[in-house]
């Protein structure tokens, strides 16, 4: 089972500010790696895939990057409906496995 | 547009089977590549993939869950419904289904449904 580790797990930043997230994979999973946004009470929405395409109706400023086992999510100017939790998950290999989240909290 | 909806118990005893529907509108598992995942999240942590059902009956399991998973599909009433055996409280969570495109290996879910607590109890 391919594990998928997050960091940090909990990031504080200011509205406005330009965020980064980290998820790296225990082995390679080439570009098969989405991006999930959830926000308390609701369920996770999709924001990318092949770690660098964004789904339907993802606005610009999400953006995804890396390939093989590290990978990145940045959020350009972080708005007050960004902060939530965000999921890894890498679809290249069963079983389907999660990050365990970060956390964007407002500073 | 595309929907999905669990339904099911909310309560569960330890021991039980539970059995949770996903009806859905908006796309038929009679199409090519689709498919309709699990997944489940524990209150307060993260989320875990439970198993996968395809538009040509393939189905694929979590292996850590498999001997306790069943998912099948009725394609006329538009629904799938996964099956977990004996039930312990460490299975409390938030239960959701969703829509797996079509696409090469595009393993990823891009429509849910609201999900639906399930607790196990005695």
């Amino acid at each position: 089972e391919i594990v998928m580790t997050q960091s940090p797990a909990t990031l504080s930043v200011s509205p406005g500010e330009r965020v980064t997230l980290s998820c790296r994979a225990s082995q390679s999973v080439s570009s098969r790696l989405a991006w999930y946004q959830q926000k308390p009470g609701q369920a996770p929405r999709l924001l990318m895939y092949g770690a660098s395409t964004r789904a339907t109706g993802i606005p610009a400023t999400f953006s995804g990057s890396g390939s093989g086992a590290e990978f990145t999510l940045t959020i350009s100017s972080l708005q007050s409906e960004d902060f939530a939790v965000y999921y890894c998950q890498q679809y290249d290999n069963w079983p389907l496995t999660f990050g365990q989240g970060t956390r964007v909290e407002i500073k | 547009q595309i929907t999905l909806q669990e339904s099911g118990p909310t309560l569960v005893q330890p021991t039980e089977t539970l059995t949770l529907t996903c009806t859905f509108s908006g796309f038929s598992l009679r199409t090519s590549a689709v498919g309709v995942g699990w997944v489940r999240q524990p209150p307060g942590e993260a989320l875990e993939w439970l198993g996968l059902i395809y538009w040509d009956d393939d189905k694929r399991y979590s292996p850590s869950l498999k001997s306790r998973l069943t998912i099948t599909r009725d394609t006329s009433r538009n629904q799938v419904v996964l099956t977990m055996t004996n039930m312990d409280p460490v299975d409390t969570a938030t239960y959701y289904c969703a829509h797996r495109p079509s696409g090469d290996y595009l393993r990823v879910f891009d429509y849910w449904g609201q999900g639906t607590l399930v607790t196990v109890s005695s």
